[in-house]
């Protein structure tokens, strides 16, 4: 699985658009981003994935650029419950089980 | 209502004492996964199942032992083998088909004492 690179932590004002970046360069044809969060003690939740066109739920919008090196997950309005860690892994589904490795993620705080 | 429960949500450990998480899922799913979480670090897998009565090791599978005679269930046991115990543990499932994602349990903190 590619290796990823995101920033320890960010903060953000409430009501504002979060965008968290994720590198992800060594990534092959047929992996897919995964985003997931951790709010504190909690497990994880699947928040958005993608192959190659930008996606957009009800939790997210996220952004691959086109030769999908990197990504930008957006939060459009953050809310202080939005306050957690936030995962980007790369990923070829199917693989081994699909089980996810993740990294250390980004701290996202968002503050009234 | 349907999900992923994990019991207890809190589990306390003797020296030299095995101790089982357990891991249970309506969701129908296949798929079953068991992570461990230290402080301020990401996942890390430790066993994991795609169908009933089987299972694979993960990255760091060593000191733990699972079964999956249900498919609704994946209990985790921590044997006395394993030497540094005190985690965050997570369960995770997932749906068959290559574009399902994982969901995950709420997690059970294990303290040695």
């Amino acid at each position: 699985d590619a290796k990823t690179t995101q920033p320890p932590s960010m903060d953000c004002a409430e009501g504002r658009a979060a965008n968290l970046p994720c590198n992800h360069s060594t990534i092959s044809g047929n992996e897919y981003v995964y985003w997931y969060r951790q709010i504190h003690s909690q497990g994880p939740q699947y928040i958005i994935h993608g192959l190659k066109n930008n996606e957009t739920n009800e939790m997210a919008s996220l952004i691959i650029t086109e030769d999908r090196k990197s990504s930008t997950l957006i939060l459009p309005h953050a809310t202080l419950r939005d306050t957690a860690v936030y995962y980007c892994i790369v990923r070829v589904p199917g693989n081994a089980g699909n089980m996810l490795t993740f990294g250390g993620g980004t701290r996202l705080m968002v503050k009234p | 209502d349907g999900g992923i429960t994990q019991s207890p949500k809190y589990l306390f450990r003797k020296e030299g004492q095995n101790v089982t998480l357990s891991c249970e899922q309506n969701l129908n799913h296949d798929a079953m996964y068991w992570y461990r979480q230290d402080p301020g670090q990401g996942l890390r897998l430790i066993y994991y199942s795609q169908i009933v009565n089987d299972f694979q090791k993960g990255d760091i599978a060593e000191g733990y032992s699972v079964s999956r005679e249900k498919k609704e269930s994946f209990p985790l046991t921590v044997t006395s083998a394993q030497k540094n115990p005190t985690a965050f543990y997570l369960c995770a499932s997932k749906a068959s088909g290559v574009r399902e994602t994982q969901y995950f349990g709420p997690g059970t903190r294990l303290l040695v004492l």
